[in-house]
Protein backbone atom coordinates (compact mmCIF):
# COMPACT_ATOMS: atom_id res chain seq x y z
CA UNK A 1 0.00 0.00 0.00
CA UNK A 2 1.56 3.74 -0.77
CA UNK A 3 1.26 5.99 2.16
CA UNK A 4 3.10 8.59 4.37
CA UNK A 5 3.49 8.98 7.88
CA UNK A 6 4.00 12.24 9.52
CA UNK A 7 5.28 10.99 12.92
CA UNK A 8 5.05 14.39 14.85
CA UNK A 9 1.62 16.31 15.39
CA UNK A 10 3.26 19.37 16.28
CA UNK A 11 7.10 20.94 16.28
CA UNK A 12 7.72 23.72 18.14
CA UNK A 13 10.88 26.15 17.18
CA UNK A 14 12.21 29.46 18.14
CA UNK A 15 12.58 32.14 15.33
CA UNK A 16 15.54 32.08 13.58
CA UNK A 17 16.58 28.10 14.69
CA UNK A 18 16.69 26.05 11.61
CA UNK A 19 13.33 23.64 11.76
CA UNK A 20 12.83 20.27 10.72
CA UNK A 21 9.48 18.28 9.50
CA UNK A 22 9.69 15.13 9.47
CA UNK A 23 8.02 12.54 6.88
CA UNK A 24 8.25 8.87 5.75
CA UNK A 25 6.95 6.83 3.00
CA UNK A 26 5.90 3.45 1.26
CA UNK A 27 5.42 3.84 -1.98
CA UNK A 28 6.48 1.04 -4.92
CA UNK A 29 8.99 1.91 -7.45
CA UNK A 30 10.62 5.56 -7.21
CA UNK A 31 8.63 8.15 -5.57
CA UNK A 32 6.80 11.36 -6.94
CA UNK A 33 7.00 13.52 -3.04
CA UNK A 34 4.92 16.97 -1.98
CA UNK A 35 5.26 19.13 0.84
CA UNK A 36 1.83 21.38 1.22
CA UNK A 37 1.21 24.22 3.76
CA UNK A 38 -2.05 25.23 4.77
CA UNK A 39 -2.19 28.47 6.74
CA UNK A 40 -5.21 28.96 9.16
CA UNK A 41 -8.40 28.84 7.25
CA UNK A 42 -7.01 28.80 3.80
CA UNK A 43 -6.49 26.17 1.31
CA UNK A 44 -3.51 23.97 0.78
CA UNK A 45 -0.47 25.76 -1.10
CA UNK A 46 2.50 24.00 -2.51
CA UNK A 47 5.77 24.38 -1.50
CA UNK A 48 7.61 21.62 -3.25
CA UNK A 49 8.43 18.64 -5.08
CA UNK A 50 10.35 15.69 -5.38
CA UNK A 51 10.56 13.88 -9.01
CA UNK A 52 13.81 12.99 -9.69
CA UNK A 53 17.30 14.30 -9.73
CA UNK A 54 19.35 15.75 -6.97
CA UNK A 55 18.15 14.41 -3.59
CA UNK A 56 18.14 18.22 -2.11
CA UNK A 57 14.69 19.93 -3.10
CA UNK A 58 14.54 23.55 -2.71
CA UNK A 59 10.97 25.25 -2.78
CA UNK A 60 8.93 27.90 -2.20
CA UNK A 61 9.64 30.57 0.93
CA UNK A 62 13.12 29.35 1.57
CA UNK A 63 12.03 25.66 2.37
CA UNK A 64 13.85 22.63 1.37
CA UNK A 65 13.24 19.03 1.42
CA UNK A 66 15.88 15.98 1.72
CA UNK A 67 15.19 12.81 -0.17
CA UNK A 68 16.90 10.00 1.20
CA UNK A 69 16.01 6.63 -0.36
CA UNK A 70 17.68 4.36 2.03
CA UNK A 71 15.33 5.79 5.05
CA UNK A 72 12.49 6.18 2.79
CA UNK A 73 12.23 9.60 4.05
CA UNK A 74 11.99 12.98 2.66
CA UNK A 75 11.84 15.54 5.42
CA UNK A 76 11.17 19.36 4.91
CA UNK A 77 13.95 21.73 6.44
CA UNK A 78 14.77 25.65 6.44
CA UNK A 79 17.89 27.18 8.35
CA UNK A 80 16.36 29.74 10.25
CA UNK A 81 12.62 29.60 11.00
CA UNK A 82 10.03 32.60 10.38
CA UNK A 83 7.07 33.16 13.02
CA UNK A 84 5.12 33.61 9.72
CA UNK A 85 6.01 29.95 9.13
CA UNK A 86 3.66 28.76 11.73
CA UNK A 87 0.87 26.63 10.22
CA UNK A 88 0.18 22.89 8.96
CA UNK A 89 2.34 21.46 6.90
CA UNK A 90 1.02 18.01 4.51
CA UNK A 91 3.55 15.52 3.58
CA UNK A 92 2.38 13.85 0.18
CA UNK A 93 2.92 10.85 -2.46
CA UNK A 94 1.38 9.58 -5.65
CA UNK A 95 0.43 6.48 -6.38
CA UNK A 96 2.81 5.16 -8.70
CA UNK A 97 0.32 2.26 -9.61
CA UNK A 98 -2.35 4.87 -10.41
CA UNK A 99 -0.92 8.21 -10.96
CA UNK A 100 -4.23 10.41 -10.39
CA UNK A 101 -4.22 8.92 -6.88
CA UNK A 102 -2.52 10.80 -3.97
CA UNK A 103 -2.21 9.73 -0.11
CA UNK A 104 -1.15 12.58 2.40
CA UNK A 105 0.29 12.44 5.68
CA UNK A 106 -1.63 13.21 8.66
CA UNK A 107 -0.08 16.90 9.02
CA UNK A 108 2.51 18.37 11.07
CA UNK A 109 1.02 21.93 13.15
CA UNK A 110 4.81 23.92 13.03
CA UNK A 111 4.84 26.13 15.99
CA UNK A 112 7.73 29.09 15.61
CA UNK A 113 7.76 31.23 18.30
CA UNK A 114 9.40 34.65 18.50
CA UNK B 1 -6.41 35.67 -11.06
CA UNK B 2 -6.18 32.04 -11.41
CA UNK B 3 -8.03 29.69 -8.72
CA UNK B 4 -10.12 27.57 -7.68
CA UNK B 5 -13.46 28.46 -6.16
CA UNK B 6 -16.08 26.68 -3.82
CA UNK B 7 -18.92 27.28 -2.38
CA UNK B 8 -20.47 27.88 -0.31
CA UNK B 9 -17.63 27.84 2.09
CA UNK B 10 -19.96 26.72 5.30
CA UNK B 11 -22.59 25.14 5.43
CA UNK B 12 -24.90 23.12 8.34
CA UNK B 13 -27.32 20.78 7.45
CA UNK B 14 -28.97 18.09 8.48
CA UNK B 15 -29.23 14.33 7.67
CA UNK B 16 -30.30 13.04 4.81
CA UNK B 17 -31.03 16.53 3.12
CA UNK B 18 -29.58 16.11 -0.09
CA UNK B 19 -26.46 19.10 -1.27
CA UNK B 20 -24.27 19.48 -3.32
CA UNK B 21 -21.03 21.91 -2.85
CA UNK B 22 -19.55 23.71 -6.52
CA UNK B 23 -15.71 23.83 -7.08
CA UNK B 24 -14.85 25.73 -10.19
CA UNK B 25 -11.83 26.43 -11.72
CA UNK B 26 -10.47 28.99 -13.93
CA UNK B 27 -6.78 27.37 -15.24
CA UNK B 28 -8.15 24.92 -17.57
CA UNK B 29 -6.70 22.07 -15.94
CA UNK B 30 -7.71 18.53 -16.89
CA UNK B 31 -7.20 17.42 -13.54
CA UNK B 32 -9.93 18.17 -10.57
CA UNK B 33 -10.20 16.07 -7.17
CA UNK B 34 -12.09 16.16 -3.84
CA UNK B 35 -10.44 15.89 -0.50
CA UNK B 36 -11.94 15.42 2.74
CA UNK B 37 -9.70 16.66 6.02
CA UNK B 38 -10.46 15.40 9.14
CA UNK B 39 -8.02 15.59 12.57
CA UNK B 40 -5.31 13.37 12.91
CA UNK B 41 -6.05 11.97 9.39
CA UNK B 42 -5.19 14.54 7.27
CA UNK B 43 -6.47 14.83 3.90
CA UNK B 44 -8.03 12.12 2.02
CA UNK B 45 -8.86 11.70 -1.31
CA UNK B 46 -12.89 11.16 -2.55
CA UNK B 47 -13.35 11.25 -6.52
CA UNK B 48 -10.79 12.53 -8.83
CA UNK B 49 -11.10 13.43 -12.42
CA UNK B 50 -9.21 13.11 -15.67
CA UNK B 51 -11.05 15.23 -17.96
CA UNK B 52 -14.51 15.89 -18.74
CA UNK B 53 -17.03 12.96 -18.09
CA UNK B 54 -13.95 10.73 -16.84
CA UNK B 55 -14.14 9.74 -13.07
CA UNK B 56 -13.06 7.81 -10.49
CA UNK B 57 -12.79 6.81 -6.93
CA UNK B 58 -10.45 7.87 -4.97
CA UNK B 59 -10.28 5.74 -0.95
CA UNK B 60 -13.35 6.82 0.69
CA UNK B 61 -16.15 7.56 -2.05
CA UNK B 62 -18.66 5.97 -0.26
CA UNK B 63 -21.76 8.41 0.26
CA UNK B 64 -20.14 10.22 -2.46
CA UNK B 65 -21.42 11.13 -6.26
CA UNK B 66 -19.63 13.76 -8.45
CA UNK B 67 -19.98 14.82 -12.65
CA UNK B 68 -17.56 16.60 -14.58
CA UNK B 69 -20.30 17.59 -17.15
CA UNK B 70 -17.74 20.58 -17.82
CA UNK B 71 -14.16 21.37 -18.09
CA UNK B 72 -14.25 23.91 -15.34
CA UNK B 73 -16.37 22.63 -12.47
CA UNK B 74 -16.55 19.42 -10.07
CA UNK B 75 -19.36 19.43 -8.38
CA UNK B 76 -19.64 17.00 -5.11
CA UNK B 77 -23.04 16.07 -4.15
CA UNK B 78 -24.11 14.22 -1.18
CA UNK B 79 -27.02 12.62 -1.81
CA UNK B 80 -28.05 11.74 1.65
CA UNK B 81 -25.66 13.26 3.99
CA UNK B 82 -25.25 11.63 7.44
CA UNK B 83 -23.04 12.86 10.62
CA UNK B 84 -19.59 10.96 9.71
CA UNK B 85 -19.73 13.56 6.62
CA UNK B 86 -18.89 16.54 8.64
CA UNK B 87 -15.89 17.35 7.86
CA UNK B 88 -13.71 20.44 5.94
CA UNK B 89 -13.66 19.74 2.12
CA UNK B 90 -11.52 20.48 -0.77
CA UNK B 91 -11.39 20.86 -4.21
CA UNK B 92 -7.78 21.29 -6.43
CA UNK B 93 -6.98 20.77 -9.45
CA UNK B 94 -4.07 20.74 -11.73
CA UNK B 95 -2.79 20.80 -15.56
CA UNK B 96 -2.68 16.90 -15.68
CA UNK B 97 -0.91 13.89 -13.83
CA UNK B 98 2.37 13.20 -15.82
CA UNK B 99 5.26 14.03 -13.95
CA UNK B 100 6.13 18.20 -14.01
CA UNK B 101 1.91 18.90 -14.28
CA UNK B 102 1.11 17.22 -10.96
CA UNK B 103 1.26 20.00 -8.74
CA UNK B 104 -2.34 20.47 -7.24
CA UNK B 105 -3.70 23.75 -6.47
CA UNK B 106 -6.65 23.89 -3.54
CA UNK B 107 -9.74 25.65 -3.13
CA UNK B 108 -10.00 27.73 0.12
CA UNK B 109 -12.26 24.52 1.57
CA UNK B 110 -15.60 24.04 2.48
CA UNK B 111 -16.83 23.42 6.48
CA UNK B 112 -19.67 20.98 6.37
CA UNK B 113 -21.46 19.94 9.21
CA UNK B 114 -24.26 17.35 9.30
CA UNK B 115 -26.58 17.29 12.13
Amino acid sequence: AQSVAQPEDQVNVAEGNPLTVKCTYSVSGNPYLFWYVQYPNRGLQFLLKYITGDNLVKGSYGFEAEFNKSQTSFHLKKPSALVSDSALYFCAVRDMRNFNKFYFGSGTKLNVKP
Amino acid sequence: EAQVTQNPRYLITVTGKKLTVTCSQNMNHEYMSWYRQDPGLGLRQIYYSMNVEVTDKGDVPEGYKVSRKEKRNFPLILESPSPNQTSLYFCASSPGTSGATDTQYFGPGTRLTVL
